[in-house]
């Protein structure tokens, strides 16, 4: 069974940095892409970006650059998302999901996380 | 970034009935590379069609997906009680992936 398992709620500070991880089981760790999407209380999806857990490249959503970090652990499976400089409108569930095999570079989101609630709150 | 526009913003049917989603782009979607989640309070977005028209496993027949370029549409034939959810059109053809901003099916 495909699995993503995602680390818990968080409260932050505004300004301080989290990090989320996604530990994935049932399947080959550095053959599919991971990508992570956030999501606002009652709003819709926001893509952040993703990583090519074979090679380790990243790539990030423009509104992101310079705040997000995508990393790994090939030996434990498990894809780190941080996210630095946080504001009050970063608040959000944050989810990790698998995306295409990595020779494939297109696919849909197949597999997602439970989700990882970040409360950034003074 | 291509911008997903969905229509209606929300649907209210009853079961049994049939319901028919759109979702716009503003730019052609490469290689129909358009996909549709349903999500449901407090849980993930869940896969029901990629590449358009392809379901995706384990997904009932009742859901079907249609279009190309730019105008796609969700079909849901005949509603059962679990299908009442929030439903995304996703692009994954052109970076930035880009989600539409949800069409939200209720019961009438």
């Amino acid at each position: 069974q495909v699995l993503l398992v995602q680390s818990g709620a968080e409260v932050k500070k505004p300004g301080a940095s989290v990090t989320v991880s996604c530990k994935a089981s049932g399947y080959t760790f550095t053959s599919y892409e991971i990508n992570w999407v956030r999501q606002a209380s009652g709003q819709g999806l926001e893509w952040m970006g993703w990583m090519n857990p074979y090679t380790g490249n990243t790539g990030y959503a423009q509104k992101f650059q310079g705040r997000v970090t995508i990393t790994r652990n090939t030996s434990e499976s498990t894809v780190y998302m941080e996210l630095s400089g946080l504001r009050s409108d970063d608040t959000a569930v944050y989810y990790c999901a698998r995306g295409p095999e990595v020779l494939f570079l297109k696919g849909p989101l197949d597999v997602w996380g439970q989700g990882t609630t970040i409360t950034v709150s003074s | 970034e291509i911008v997903l526009t969905q229509s209606p913003a929300t649907l209210s049917l009853s079961p049994g009935q049939r319901a028919t989603l759109s979702c716009g782009a503003g730019q052609t979607v490469r290689s129909n590379c358009l996909a549709w989640y349903q999500q449901k309070p407090g849980l993930a977005p869940r896969l029901l069609i990629y590449d358009a028209s392809n379901r995706a496993t384990g997904i009932p027949g009742r859901f079907s997906g249609s279009g190309s370029g730019t105008d796609f549409t969700l079909t849901i034939s005949r509603l059962e009680p679990e299908d009442f959810a929030v439903y995304y059109c996703h692009q994954y053809g052109t970076s930035p992936l880009t989600f539409g901003g949800g069409t939200k099916v209720e019961i009438k």
